[in-house]
């Protein structure tokens, strides 16, 4: 199975600041055939289900704000939150879905400063 | 809009089966594959497995031999069965709709059920 390892585990940051995590995965998850990043990033609150913020690495899911976004290929990746606003605090997750069984990372925690 | 609706069983005990039905309502339930993923506290989400809407179905092989996922197309339902549980089983299980064209994430999540194995 891919292992996909975040860091950190957790951050704090200030509202209106910038908040990076980072993910990386155990092989490459870019299908060459294609060009794309088989990768996907989850926010989830408290008592929430996980919630699909980002996949093909980039590509914001509709009705994301535009505050997220997403970087990274091969084996490394980036989930930026541009300017934290206090309804970001949660947990965020990496998955990939390059190959079978699709994996997810321990995700980070992501509070205030 | 889509809404998976589940439920089932959150405490059992060693050996039995852990059984959740998962009910979708908005939208369209053929086309896509459903899937069963939990969630053990501070580990890994894992995914458990899934099934199309024609009845074919792939398990994660880290549990094949215990799983089973089923659909009744005609309710809108699917469910999980996993047999022999312990206390590694523990976690919160999640239902979930594979996006539009099948692959491996999710956009549309049930509200999540807590199981407990204890004895």
């Amino acid at each position: 199975d891919i292992v996909m390892t975040q860091s950190p585990d957790s951050l704090a940051v200030s509202l209106g600041e910038r908040a990076t995590i980072n993910c990386r995965s155990s092989q490459s998850v870019l299908y060459s055939f294609n060009n794309k990043n088989y990768l996907a990033w989850y926010q989830q609150k408290p008592g929430q289900p996980p919630k699909l913020l980002i996949y093909w690495a980039s590509t914001r899911e509709s009705g994301v704000p535009d505050r997220f976004s997403g970087s990274g290929s091969g084996t490394n990746f980036t989930l930026t939150i541009s300017s934290l606003q206090a309804e970001d605090v949660a947990v965020y997750y990496c998955q990939q879905y390059y190959d079978t069984p699709p994996t997810f990372g321990r995700g980070t925690k992501l509070q205030i400063k | 809009q889509v809404q998976l609706q589940q439920w089932g069983a959150g405490l059992l005990k060693p050996s039995e089966t852990l059984s959740l039905t998962c009910a979708v309502y908005g939208g369209s339930f053929s086309g896509f594959s459903w899937t069963w993923i939990r969630q053990p506290p501070g580990k890994e989400m894992e995914w458990i497995g899934e099934i199309s809407d024609s009845g074919s179905a792939n398990y994660n092989p880290s549990l094949k031999g215990r799983v089973t996922i089923s659909i009744d197309t005609a309710k809108n339902q699917f469910s999980l069965n996993l047999n022999s549980v312990t206390a590694a089983d523990m976690a919160v299980y999640y239902c979930a709709r594979k996006v539009y064209g099948g692959m491996f994430y999710w956009n549309y999540w049930g509200q999540g059920t807590l199981v407990t194995v204890s004895s």
